[in-house]
């Protein structure tokens, strides 16, 4: 089936702190694997997406690994400050007979000043 | 580039009318998805269309529920009937291609309220 799991549901760290957020898939014939950051009252928009022929792919402060034999990808964000607090979401293209993204329920991050 | 441009942003309806969002994909752009976002839950799935034709529709009730996007003119999500359970955001999306590898820009969202 389509499933896609989100790890942890929250999250709350010291600024200055790391935050991981995992993402873990079924089976997908997906090679791209994207990042949404969701602000409240927002709509979601891309941070990070990785393609399956690199294992991680970083951008400043945030960076995204993908293990594509155990189906799942991280989002790693280095240095957190009150700015990251928001929800992410994790999404996977679905393959059948045309692609669907499917979105993880989501992690609410919040950066404590 | 307006970017995926939704309307209205907030739609109030009483139980038993009819709601419709609209959603002008980014220019380039001619595929189209809609997702339903609950209060504090996550964005689902309801369906994935290319011009005058709906790709995917499984996410979407059967009842009361249709999308179409026409060749000319905007993608349509069109609710009847609402009832207090359709209070949400909707959002759409839309994305170059359909390689499973092309990055979805979404839209702002349409907030619907049903009294």
């Amino acid at each position: 089936g389509e499933n896609v799991e989100q790890h942890p549901s929250t999250l709350s760290v010291q600024e200055g702190d790391s935050a991981v957020i995992k993402c873990t898939y079924s089976d997908s014939a997906s090679n791209y694997f994207p990042w949404y950051k969701q602000e409240l009252g927002k709509r979601p928009q891309l941070i990070i997406d990785i393609r399956s022929n690199v294992g991680e792919k970083k951008d400043q402060r945030i960076a995204v690994t993908l293990n594509k034999t155990a189906k799942h990808f991280s989002l790693h964000i280095t240095e957190t400050q009150p700015e990251d607090s928001a929800v992410y979401f994790c999404a996977v293209p679905f393959f059948s007979g045309t692609y669907k993204y499917i979105f993880g329920t989501g992690t609410r991050l919040k950066v404590l000043a | 580039n307006a970017g995926v441009m939704q309307n209205p942003r907030h739609l109030v309806r009483r139980r038993g009318q009819e709601a419709r969002l609209r959603c002008s994909p980014m220019k380039g752009h001619s595929h189209v998805y809609w997702y339903r976002q609950l209060p504090e839950e996550g964005l689902k799935f309801m369906v994935y269309l290319q011009k005058e034709n709906i790709i995917d529709e499984s996410g979407m009730p059967k009842e009361r529920f249709s999308a179409e996007f026409p060749k000319e003119g905007p993608s349509i999500l069109r609710i009847q009937q609402v009832v207090r359970g359709d209070s949400a955001a909707y959002f759409c999306a839309s994305s170059s291609g359909q390689s499973g590898a092309n990055v979805l820009t979404f839209g702002a969202g349409s907030r619907l309220t049903v009294l």
